[in-house]
């Protein structure tokens, strides 16, 4: 089945500044790439999402950029803000819902 | 629109006893699926259904783990009987076809 693995596992970042996460699968079917945000105590939902028809998508401050061939993803924040404070986690699939999560990356942005 | 609903919210139980979890998803939405979060295994894909059909039950952990949808507005995951290792958060999603997951509130099960 499919191995995503997530990097790193915590990150703390200062106000303003800039958050890269990066995971890898291993199922080279695999063609749909969604990041969920998880708040704490809270339910994940969905912030971008990516197929593997597309190399970046960007949505304001968020962008994930795709590398098929090296099979890695990565998600980057940008003029991060206390908000942004959270567990962020990626994951793949080959059909759309079945989804393989990556362990997570809790971000603290500093104020 | 209500968003997926799950209860309860909270459950404690001793160990051996059996537990059911409930979620209706939000309507119009043809897929489910049932998720476990924990510390140590992060969070996990037990079963997806489609049209009320089990398409992909691969993550279930054990035959102690059971889960129906009897029609389009409710699915339950049953667990009997219960051990400890089984306290979890136990989200269930919805979505369309090719649509984004929505997650419902979770429910926190502690088995003691």
């Amino acid at each position: 089945g499919e191995n995503v693995e997530q990097h790193p596992s915590t990150l703390s970042v200062q106000e303003g500044d800039s958050a890269v996460i990066k995971c890898t699968y291993s199922d080279s079917a695999s063609n749909y790439f969604p990041w969920y945000k998880q708040e704490l105590g809270k339910r994940p939902q969905l912030i971008i999402d990516i197929r593997s028809n597309v190399g970046e998508k960007k949505d304001q401050r968020i962008a994930v950029t795709l590398n098929k061939t090296a099979k890695h993803f990565s998600l980057h924040i940008t003029e991060t803000q206390p908000e942004d404070s959270a567990v962020y986690f990626c994951a793949a699939s080959s059909n759309d819902y079945k989804l393989s999560f990556g362990a997570g990356t809790t971000v603290t942005v500093r104020a | 629109d209500a968003g997926v609903i799950q209860s309860p919210r909270h459950e404690v139980t001793e160990m051996g006893q059996e537990v059911t979890l409930r979620c209706k998803p939000i309507s119009g939405h043809d897929y489910l699926f049932w998720y476990r979060q924990t510390m140590m295994r992060g969070l996990e894909l037990l079963i997806y259904f489609n049209n009320n059909v089990p398409i992909d039950d691969s993550g279930m952990p054990e035959d102690r783990f059971s889960a129906k949808m009897p029609n389009a507005s409710f699915s339950t995951l049953k667990i009997q009987p219960s051990e400890p290792r089984d306290s979890a958060v136990y989200f269930c999603a919805s979505s369309r076809a090719q649509g984004e997951q929505y997650f419902g509130p979770g429910t926190r099960l502690t088995v003691t």
